[in-house]
């Protein structure tokens, strides 16, 4: 079956290290979407791609970069991890830009001390 | 910007019981209005959705209920069972694909 994993499940960081979270679809679906989940927040996205060689800044970007080179990955990166980055990560995918339903992956669960 | 305001936060019924979850949006290029549920440990995963042409959309228990002119739709689980305890999303989206989330109710059904 198809499906979207994310690696690892859980990861602790310090503060200042370059971390990466990686993301993996076999849907070949063209919409990637990196969100994080806070309580009281929901989830906010971070940083969206439409199709390989794009990528756009979501709501929360700041400190996030991503790159889109092929349709299965969309590995997110934190520059210099903050304490407030502390966070759970999700990725999601949908088929094209006009697709409306996204599926996501189990969750990233980070913390940067 | 508070695009879209969900509520209540949480949610206590008993088994058996109606659960009413409410979202108010702002964004008139919505044009998808789904709901995401999500167990503990688990990415969200789309519940039901109801597109701008109709004011209901029924799936067993669960009904949309959407109203254009107030930019409000709730969620309505009827019979409500232990198993339907998650936190549940209201999460509309435009043509962008981009998922706009409420800040999402915990519900807790109680035996």
């Amino acid at each position: 079956d198809a499906e979207i994993t994310q690696s690892p499940r859980h990861k602790i960081t310090e503060t200042g290290r370059q971390v990466t979270l990686a993301c993996h679809q076999t849907w070949n679906h063209n919409n990637m979407f990196w969100y994080r989940q806070d309580l009281g927040h929901g989830l906010r996205l971070i940083h969206y791609s439409y199709g390989v060689q794009d990528t756009n800044k979501g709501e929360v970007s700041d400190g996030y970069s991503v790159s889109r080179s092929n349709t299965e990955d969309l590995p997110l990166t934190l520059e210099s991890a903050a304490s407030s980055q502390t966070s759970v990560y999700f990725c999601a995918s949908s088929e094209s830009p006009a697709a409306r339903e996204a599926f996501f992956g189990q969750g990233t669960r980070l913390t940067v001390v | 910007q508070q695009q879209v305001k969900q509520s209540p936060q949480s949610l206590i019924v008993q088994k058996g019981g109606i659960s009413i979850i409410n979202c108010a949006y702002e964004n008139t290029a919505f044009d998808y209005f789904p709901w995401y549920q999500q167990f503990p440990g688990k990415g969200p995963a789309l519940l039901i959705a109801i597109r701008p042409d109709v004011s209901e959309k029924k799936e067993g228990r669960f009904t949309i209920s959407f109203n254009k002119s107030a930019k409000q739709f709730s969620l309505h689980i009827m019979d409500s069972q232990p198993g339907d305890s998650a936190t549940y999303f209201c999460a509309p989206t435009s043509n962008t694909g981009k998922l706009i989330f409420g800040q999402g109710t915990t519900l807790q059904v109680k035996p």
